[in-house]
């Protein structure tokens, strides 16, 4: 399967706790996305790489969280001291450039 | 801002039950307006892309249309595997390529 894969699908951390999220887009996509997802509702815009370059970055993406895709091929994002509002679907989707998005499975988070 | 807005939010359906599903978008300039479907705990599944008014896309019992305005998703003899949520994003242009959703329409089938 050539798809978008996210790693881990599901995590539970204590509040508090740094979790890291890693997604492999498809391989010849040079665009790759962070949305998240709270239930009952679309997924919202987090940041955005064009390679190895983080390009944007969603209001909604505090100082405690961080993404990086090293060499622009796999990404990571990164939350700090995880609050139970962070609980959510994060979820990755690679593109080409004017191409359509594909989506990952998802790693739900859970903070206790 | 931008913004989308699906209706309804949720939609029960007698299988075989034709409907449509809306999708309203106000932009400063659309690039391109897509359809997901997404299931329980998973990830969305790309549908359609449409990108000028008047254009029509098909797949299996599922049609997507485009206004200036609008898009419907039009879902003809539904069956029970259709049900999901059926999410609707617009792309805008001199952007990022970044989706803007909205937060979806829950479609139930029943045999």
């Amino acid at each position: 399967d050539t798809g978008v894969s996210q790693d881990p699908r599901h995590k539970i951390t204590k509040r508090g706790q740094n979790v890291t999220f890693r997604c492999d887009p498809i391989s010849e996509h040079n665009r790759l996305y962070w949305y998240r997802q709270t239930l009952g509702q679309g997924p919202e815009f987090l940041t955005y790489f064009q390679n190895e370059a983080q390009l944007e970055k969603s209001r909604l993406l505090s100082d405690r969280f961080s993404a990086e895709r090293p060499k622009g091929s796999f990404s990571t994002l990164e939350i700090q001291r995880t609050e139970q509002g962070d609980s959510a679907m994060y979820l990755c989707a690679s593109s080409r450039s004017g191409g359509e998005a594909f989506f990952g499975q998802g790693t739900r988070l859970t903070v206790v | 801002e931008d913004q989308v807005t699906q209706s309804p939010e949720a939609l029960r359906l007698q299988e075989g039950e034709s409907s449509s599903l809306n999708c309203s978008y106000t932009v400063s300039g659309l690039r391109g307006l897509f359809w997901y479907r997404q299931d329980p705990g998973k990830g969305p599944e790309f549908l359609f892309t449409l990108y000028s008014a008047g254009e029509e896309k098909e797949k299996e019992r599922l049609k997507a249309t485009l206004t200036k305005k609008e898009s419907f998703l039009h879902i003809t003899a539904p069956k029970p595997e259709d049900s999901a949520t059926y999410l609707c994003a617009v792309q805008v242009v001199r952007d990022t390529g970044k989706l803007i959703f909205g937060q979806g329409t829950t479609l139930q089938v029943k045999p």
